[in-house]
């Protein structure tokens, strides 16, 4: 059984571009949460997907964006990235809700925005 | 607002000594989930114990339990005989029922040999 695995693990893009991190959620698991952690800082949740759905969403502007796959995959899309977009992206995936059920998280993509 | 308060930045510790970490939240709702989470230097975040919030025993996972005083909204964690692996980044969190998890600010804990 594979974990969470996340690409790329580092990406330098400028100011005014667009990005796509993808996120493969462990087997078995169909909810996907997106968190951007700054360094120094503790995670912030951005939004969760389950089956293909959105279901719930932090203080986040519409800039973030996201999808995810028949296979519970997911994709966190950013445009027009700021400065301050730069910080590590962390996805998590869990057999559902985190009330009753552990997520487990990737490892992360580190983007740095110039 | 939900919050989640972590007053030590960063702690050292001696080898197999007990280190016990702070965590305050405040919230108005009455049934949550609270959370601590273990991010080691290679960054791979991984759920150390979790407490359901209408249970009053504190949860135990080995050598790691929890003291939560639900009236003091207070959540700490206790690591008895600490080693050298369990330096990592330390996050007290909560969630709602909504799903939507709050973190501390984090705790850097350093096992010193």
């Amino acid at each position: 059984e594979t974990g969470v695995t996340q690409s790329p693990t580092h990406l330098i893009k400028t100011r005014g571009q667009q990005v796509t991190l993808r996120c493969s959620s462990q087997s078995g698991h169909n909810t996907v949460s997106w968190y951007q952690q700054a360094l120094g800082q503790g995670p912030q949740f951005i939004f969760q997907y389950y089956r293909e759905e959105e279901n719930g969403r932090g203080n986040f502007p519409p800039r973030f964006s996201g999808l995810q796959f028949p296979n519970y995959s997911s994709e966190l899309n950013v445009n027009a990235l700021e400065l301050d977009d730069s910080a590590l992206y962390l996805c998590a995936s869990s057999p559902g809700g985190l009330a009753n059920n552990e997520q487990f998280f990737g490892p992360g993509t580190r983007l740095t925005v110039l | 607002a939900q919050t989640v308060t972590q007053s030590q930045p960063e702690m050292s510790v001696q080898e197999a000594e007990t280190v016990t970490l702070s965590c305050t939240y405040d919230t108005s709702e009455n049934n949550y989930y609270l959370f601590w989470y273990k991010q080691p230097p290679s960054r791979q975040m991984i759920l150390v114990i979790r407490q359901e919030a209408y249970k009053q025993q504190n949860a135990t996972e080995n050598r790691f339990s929890v003291n939560f005083q639900k009236a003091a909204k207070s959540f700490s964690l206790k690591i008895s005989d600490s080693q050298l692996g369990d330096t990592a980044m330390y996050f007290c969190a909560f969630i709602l029922r909504d799903d939507k998890i709050i973190f501390g600010k984090g705790t850097r804990l350093h096992i010193l040999p």
